[in-house]
């Protein structure tokens, strides 16, 4: 199985910063990488799929990089309404595993 | 619009069953592979099952393999999750997720792009 690891757990940052969170895999994915948004009592939100490429209707501060095992997503300038909890997932192969999340405050 | 609603979540014994249906509407769902994602309280998010767009294939966790069945009706346009053998730790928030496929440079992409509001399973004695 592949296993997502996130870091940081959680960040702490101010409006108009810009964020840096990466995922990493335990093995090669190539490019199978997405990128969700939660806020607290809601559905995951799909932001960035296939690493890179962004979803319609997400804001074009949100960019996604990375291939193989190391991946990051950015948020260029920190708007109030991005404070929430990020996870990235696998979709290489089955079992299909998400990060452990990371949380993004308000400094 | 396209809109995945979940419902059949209450409280339920150990050992016990329930079943979660997924209705979807404003897309053709027969077209779709579909999964579902469980969140227990305050943890983060874990993918439960994927079953392709004709029911023919099915992937599980191997968390609830052997107690867990997934499905659909493509007739009702209906996903579900049958779940048996139910244990404290299977105890979250489950959602239903479509998949979809969108080509990037030649290659096949994969990834939930709606989601429900999910439907909450709690097993408590």
């Amino acid at each position: 199985d592949i296993q997502m690891t996130q870091s940081p757990s959680s960040l702490s940052a101010s409006v108009g910063d810009r964020v840096t969170i990466t995922c990493r895999a335990s093995q090669s994915i190539s490019s199978y990488l997405n990128w969700y948004q939660q806020k607290p009592g809601k559905a995951p939100k799909l932001l960035i799929y296939a690493a890179s490429s962004l979803q319609s209707g997400v804001p074009s501060r949100f960019s996604g990089s990375g291939s193989g095992t190391d991946f990051t997503l950015i948020i260029s300038s920190l708007q109030p309404e991005d404070f929430a909890t990020y996870y990235c997932q696998q979709s290489y192969s089955t079992p299909y595993s998400f990060g452990q999340g990371t949380k993004l405050e308000i400094k | 619009q396209v809109q995945l609603v979940e419902s059949g979540g209450g409280v339920v014994q150990p050992g016990g069953s329930l079943r979660l249906s997924c209705a979807a509407s404003g897309f053709t769902f027969s077209s779709y592979g579909m999964h579902w994602v469980r969140q227990a309280p305050g943890k983060g998010l874990e993918w439960v099952a994927f079953i392709w767009y004709d029911g023919s294939n099915k992937d599980y966790a191997d968390s609830v393999k052997g107690r867990f069945t997934i499905s659909r009706d493509n007739s009702k346009n209906t996903l579900y999750l049958q779940m048996n053998s139910l244990r404290a730790e299977d105890t979250a928030v489950y959602y239903c997720a479509k998949r979809k496929t969108t080509v990037v440079t030649g290659i096949d992409y994969y990834y939930m792009d709606v989601w429900g509001k999910g439907t909450t399973v709690t097993v408590s004695s």
